[in-house]
């Protein structure tokens, strides 16, 4: 059963770099797609962009300036950046996979709340 | 970027209702379209993709069809632990989009 876990600072200051690794366990993160969605609270879900197994990335157009998306296969992992954060950017941050184009996120982490303020 | 619509935002039911819930694309997707549902403080699951096929595990009641830009959930009797608010998404093009949600409520 694939479990994914995210970690990272639960506070970021304005105008700082958001950081988060997703830990993937029970299966191989060198097979099928890895994916970052946010949701700010109480609102709904938006894509932030991908990493293939290939190691190239997708990513939104509304945040590709500002994010930059990474893979570790030694220890399973990717991560997100985010650069320049303001309080827009305050959300409960997901990562999910993907199986192929088309695929739909079927194993998601539980979420990490990650909070911009000073 | 292809805009989903649902309705409605949100619905009042009792258990064993049978709730429809309708998902619009802003252009045709084909059959590329996912329903997840959220509970509070979780994450969402996913309980049908390309439009009409189950994820494993999810119950019966849950169905999808549609294609093109028009799709719905049905649930056909609802259960206490179906109180939830749903998401349709679409995996045509990217970037891949949600809807707004629908949340189901306890009348």
């Amino acid at each position: 059963q694939v479990q994914l876990q995210e970690s990272g600072p639960g506070l970021v200051k304005p105008s700082e770099t958001l950081s988060l690794t997703c830990t993937v366990s029970g299966g191989s993160i060198s097979t099928y797609n890895w994916n970052w969605i946010r949701q700010p609270p109480g609102k709904g879900l938006e894509w932030i962009g991908k990493i293939f197994y290939s190691g190239s990335t997708n990513l939104s157009p509304s945040l590709k300036s500002r994010v930059t998306i990474s893979v570790d296969t030694s220890k399973n992992q990717f991560s997100l950046k985010l650069s320049s954060v303001t309080a827009a950017d305050t959300a409960v941050y997901y990562c999910a996979r993907d199986t192929g184009r088309w695929s739909p996120f079927d194993y998601w982490g539980q979420g990490t709340l990650v909070t911009v303020s000073s | 970027d292809i805009q989903m619509t649902q309705s409605p935002s949100s619905l009042s039911a009792s258990v064993g209702d049978r709730v429809t819930i309708t998902c619009r694309a802003s252009q045709s997707i084909s059959s590329f379209l996912n329903w997840f549902q959220q509970k509070p403080g979780k994450a969402p699951q996913l309980l049908i993709y390309a439009a009409s096929s189950f994820q494993s595990g999810v119950p019966s009641r849950f169905s999808g069809s549609g294609s093109g830009t028009d799709f719905t959930l049905t649930i056909s009797s609802l259960q206490p632990e179906d109180f939830a608010t749903y998401y349709c998404q679409q995996s045509y093009s990217t970037p891949p989009t949600f809807g707004g949600g629908t949340k189901v409520e306890i009348k």
